[in-house]
Formats: structure tokens, sequence, C-alpha cells
């Protein structure tokens, strides 16, 4: 069975300070995996999607890297507008739905 | 272009009662997907329609029912509600292609009593 792991489950950072949050997966073949942003009371917002190890997607202060094992998602200087959740999802070849990792809720202080 | 549009927003219901939510998905997206978002278990998959027919399903009990219509809107059914349906219910959409990104919406926040 597909298994996605998030870590940490919540990050506070202060403003500038880079870190980086990790999506850990077991899955029966990847055929795509996928970030997204939640913010409060809204639904998950596309980020991007990574297709095969080595692959690396940069959108403004986020980067977006993947392993045969994990992914990371690097936050670069971030600013308080970045806090938010963090969701990873897998679609492997055991069907078609996105399995969901639990997030990483992430918080910038000025 | 107008987003996934859900109603109602927020919904309050008791135990034993059933409740319908609706999901009008992006102009030009034949896929529709349901997901349950709790604190506990994050996002779980519910079923996904594409032109009218139900394509998957996730592993939920039978009170939980959905379809789609021509225009591609999308409802989704529970019955006999239990306290622990109290969640975030989100319809995505797509174009329908498999491996492709997902379209949220807002969700519909249900509250059971």
């Amino acid at each position: 069975e597909d298994q996605v792991t998030q870590s940490p489950e919540a990050l506070r950072l202060q403003e500038g300070e880079s870190s980086s949050l990790n999506c850990s997966y077991t899955v029966s073949g990847l055929r795509g995996l996928f970030w997204y942003r939640q913010d409060p009371g809204k639904g998950p917002e596309f980020l991007f999607t990574l297709y095969s190890a080595g692959e690396e997607k940069e959108k403004e202060r986020l980067k977006a890297t993947l392993t045969k094992k994990e992914s990371f998602l690097h936050i670069t200087a971030p600013k308080p507008e970045d806090s938010a959740t963090y969701l990873c999802a897998v679609h492997s070849n055991s069907g078609y739905a996105l399995n969901f990792g639990k997030g990483t809720s992430l918080l910038v202080t000025p | 272009k107008a987003g996934v549009t859900q109603t109602p927003r927020y919904l309050i219901k008791t135990r034993g009662q059933q409740v319908t939510l609706s999901c009008s998905p992006i102009s030009g997206h034949r896929s529709v997907s349901w997901y349950q978002q709790t604190p506990g278990q994050g996002l779980q998959f519910l079923f996904e329609y594409f032109s009218e027919t139900q394509r998957n399903k996730g592993n939920f009990p039978g009170r939980f029912s959905g379809r789609q219509f021509s225009n591609s809107r999308s409802e989704m059914n529970v019955s006999t509600l239990e306290l622990g349906d109290s969640a975030l219910y989100l319809c995505a959409s797509s174009p329908g292609q498999q491996n492709e990104k997902l379209f949220f919406g807002s969700g519909t926040q249900l509250s059971v009593l």
C-alpha cells in the first residue's frame, strides 16, 4: 500500500530563515509527486509536479526536488505570506487517486 | 476562468440525517474527485467521476455516494450521518487524464452534532 509521510508536522521560521520540508514516500511505481499549498479555510492550491528522480522545479522562493524515496520543498528567505500548510501527494501505479501526506504547517514570523 | 465552486460552504446536521453537497468544476473539466479532510487523517480520497461514470472509489462505507451530471457538475451524498463524518469535504476537477494536477474548491465544512 502506498505511504506518504511528511515531516516535520509543524515548523516555525523567522522571516528570512531558509529551511526544507520533507516528503517520504513508498509506492508501487511512482507516476508523479505533487506539492500543494493550503491556506486556512481554502482548498489546496497546486505548486509543483515532479515525475522522476533528479528533477527540480522552482517558483519564487520555493524549490522542489525529488529522489527515489523522498521529495524536499526548500523555502529560501521565507516571508510571512508563505505561512500555510504544505501538502505532498503521490500518484502511483496502484491507482488513479492522489495519496496525500498529512502536511507540514509552516508559520513564518516577522 | 471561474474556479471550482462548492456549495454550501458550511453545513450543520445531526446524527442520522443525510446531506447532499454540490460541486461545479472548472469549465471544460470532465473529471471531478471528492476528498474528505480531517485533522487526524488528512485528505482521504472518496471517489472520482468522469463523464458521468464513477471511475475510482476510495475505502469509505456505502453511506457515501456521489453522481455526476451531463454538464460535469457533481453531487456527493452522505446518508445516516455519524459524528465522525464531521470534516471538510473538498471537490477537485481536472480535464480527465491521469497523473494531472487537480484544481480544488474551497470545500464544504460539515459539522455533525
